[in-house]
């Protein structure tokens, strides 16, 4: 079945420090979604791009969707220890039907 | 507004005991997911419903699973008999549809002793 991959599957920063974490996929994507679970807690929607080379920011965070709808990247500016958490892309499958997410990218910020 | 709405919180039992749990989508919502979470196989999708007619049930692990939605408002996750290695985060998660951002419920830590 289709998957995306997901890098690094840790991270770990001291704080100020930038982070990225990237998703990459084989086919081309129709969109993609971005996610954030805090440490004990539930995803929660971050954010979907939909475009081809779009980038949307959010504060100190920037989304950013490649020119070939292949691939996408997340990136905090000058980290905080409340960016803690397990960051997640997410993808439609082939069929449209469903979503399917990455292994995630685990954040860890050191004060 | 509420969110999506999982219970029980938590769950402790020993195995070969059924177990059901339960969840209560967003209003207006016509999806509804079931993933499984857990450190080995992260957030996998078992089941997803689109007006209340399961779609797609492959991720389901085996018969011992099922899953129902009566109506629009409530669905349940059951397990028959439980097995210490059901033992993860079963978390709810509705949408407008299956593709649109899906909003998630606090999730039910099943521990299976």
């Amino acid at each position: 079945g289709q998957q995306v991959m997901q890098i690094p599957q840790y991270q770990h920063v001291q704080e100020g420090e930038d982070f990225t974490t990237y998703c990459n996929s084989s086919t081309t994507l129709s969109n993609i979604q971005w996610y954030k679970q805090r440490p004990g807690g539930h995803p929660v929607f971050l954010i979907q791009l939909v475009k081809s080379g779009e980038v949307k920011k959010q504060k100190r965070l920037t989304f950013q969707f490649g020119e070939a709808k292949k691939n996408s990247s997340l990136h905090i500016t000058a980290t905080q220890t409340t960016d803690v958490g397990t960051y997640f892309c997410a993808i439609s499958d082939n069929q449209g039907g469903k979503l399917i997410f990455g292994q995630g990218t685990e954040l860890s910020v050191k004060p | 507004d509420a969110g999506v709405i999982q219970s029980p919180r938590h769950e402790v039992t020993e195995m070969g005991q059924e177990v059901t749990l339960r969840c209560k989508p967003i209003s207006g919502h016509n999806s509804l997911f079931w993933y499984r979470q857990t450190m080995m196989r992260g957030l996998e999708l078992l089941i997803y419903f689109n007006n209340n007619v399961p779609i797609d049930d492959s991720g389901m692990p085996e018969d011992r699973f099922s899953a129902k939605m009566p109506n629009a408002s409530f669905s349940t996750l059951k397990i028959q008999p439980s097995e210490p290695r059901d033992s993860a985060v079963y978390f709810c998660a509705s949408s407008f549809n299956q593709l649109q951002p899906q909003h998630f419920g606090d999730g039910t830590r099943l521990s299976i002793l």
